[in-house]
């Protein structure tokens, strides 16, 4: 089975441009989360949907963020302007559903620089 | 609101040697507790989990961790190191009254595997 697939694996911009990350999460799969990992924060959730509805968003860091879920087998992950700061490793996940004992799958991330 | 505390960001062993990564947890409401592994370059994936019932959970590669209540606890062992273990080690806490699956994970561990 394919796993969680994520494009780019590598992304590299300047200050200012738009960025956007692509998740193809698990066949059947209903729940997607959106990570964001850095050295000094560790991971962070910043916003995960369920039946390509968006629950809880209270982790994305400014109105610079947006997120989409299209359809069940798609999401993307905006940064429109880039900064610096963005600067980190984003995690795609999915999950069958919702709920505690549901195992997230992560994709293998999409790690940006932004110049 | 739940926390988890991994004692320890950098921890080194030698091959054949006991593998003992620390985390504490806090949670108001009983915790579903997990571990995840992060190989360089890759996404994370589960190596056990914790929901209810046997507090003594086994998972891949060797890997077992223990949920003990009192003492708030949920450390990773594994009897003998080897070389293909080196990498980071994720401890993440969720609760079984979660209708969501948000994953609260810690700051992570490298395991160092010397020959």
């Amino acid at each position: 089975d394919a796993g969680v697939i994520q494009s780019p694996r590598h992304e590299v911009t300047e200050m200012g441009q738009e960025v956007t990350l692509r998740c193809k999460p698990i066949s059947g799969h209903n729940s997607l989360f959106w990570y964001r990992q850095t050295m000094m924060r560790g991971l962070e959730l910043l916003i995960y949907f369920n039946n390509n509805v968006p629950i809880d968003d209270s982790g994305m860091p400014e109105d610079r963020f947006s997120a989409k879920m299209p359809n069940a087998s798609f999401s993307t992950l905006k940064i429109q302007p880039s900064e610096p700061r963005d600067s980190a490793v984003y995690f795609c996940a999915s999950s069958s559903d919702l709920g505690a004992k549901n195992i997230q799958y992560f994709g293998a991330g999409t790690r940006l620089s932004v110049l | 609101a739940q926390s988890v505390t991994q004692l320890g960001s950098h921890v080194s062993v030698s091959e054949g040697a006991l593998v003992l990564l620390r985390c504490n947890y806090s949670s108001s409401v009983p915790p579903y507790l997990f571990w995840y592994v992060q190989y360089p370059n890759q996404g994370l994936q589960l190596l056990l989990k914790y929901t209810t019932g046997a507090t003594l959970v086994k998972g891949i590669n060797g890997f077992e961790a223990e949920f003990k209540k009192s003492e708030t606890s949920f450390h990773l062992t594994k009897p003998s190191a080897h070389m293909s273990d080196a990498a980071e080690y994720f401890c993440a806490v969720t609760s079984y009254s979660s209708n969501t699956g948000k994953l609260i994970f810690g700051q992570g561990t490298t395991l160092q595997v010397k020959p």
